[in-house]
């Protein structure tokens, strides 16, 4: 596609509840990154994808935290047992190889 | 949590002025990214330098990377209401994940 797509947009989960987030990275691009946004904050690194290997997720916060990527394209964050600190924007960016990402719209997460 | 200080966290300027911000970290980057980021929307890739001492313009956008590596700046020039946004520095060390400050958000009276 013309840009990376997320989806949805806006998002409120009750606490307890798991959450399924979408990413569609602009097509051919290798690399799939994750970032958590917290209100008046910078984005903080998640995960990282090459093609369908998960090479980083050093920062996922903790083991409810779940990325993949199956086929190398698509690629879903799943938060299980939502908390409250879990709200926030989840940006997502792709690139081909190394610098120039392009981050989708993000969807925004209401842990109610 | 963020490793680079952004300074100033928010500036209340007038149209037609120059703007100036910086980023500085304790670690040491190969690149530094300067991205702006509109209510809603994700950041957007203002401009990318790879080299330390590096000076890249793009438009009214001036940001240099600094020598010691730890730095980097960005000016506006000539400041109009469209440049209002958050901008925020981005640090990019061996690995592929970036690292960002806080942001610094500016507003432009006309």
């Amino acid at each position: 596609g013309a840009g990376v797509s997320q989806s949805p947009r806006y998002k409120v989960a009750k606490r307890g509840q798991d959450v399924a987030l979408r990413c569609d990275p602009i097509s051919g691009h290798v690399s799939l990154f994750w970032y958590q946004q917290a209100l008046g904050q910078g984005p903080e690194f998640l995960t990282y994808f090459q093609n369908e290997a998960q090479l980083d997720k050093s920062g996922l916060p903790s083991d409810r935290f779940f990325a993949e990527r199956p086929e190398g394209s698509v690629s879903t964050l799943k938060i299980q047992r939502t908390q409250q600190e879990d709200s926030a924007v989840y940006l997502c960016a792709s690139s081909l190889i190394g610098n120039g990402y392009t981050f989708g719209s993000g969807t925004r997460l209401t842990v109610v | 949590g963020q490793q680079l200080n952004q300074n100033p966290q928010s500036m209340f300027i007038q149209e037609g002025e120059d703007v100036s911000m910086n980023c500085t970290s304790s670690s040491i980057f190969n690149t530094w990214l300067w991205y702006k980021q509109d209510p809603g929307e994700g950041p957007v890739l203002l401009i990318a330098l790879y080299k330390a001492g590096e000076l890249t313009s793009n438009g009214r956008l001036t940001a240099q990377f600094g020598i010691t590596r730890k730095d980097s700046f960005l000016n506006i020039s000539a400041s109009i209401p469209s440049d209002v946004g958050i901008y925020f520095c981005a640090g990019q060390g061996y690995g592929n994940d970036m690292r960002f400050g806080a942001g610094t958000r500016l507003t432009v009276k006309p």
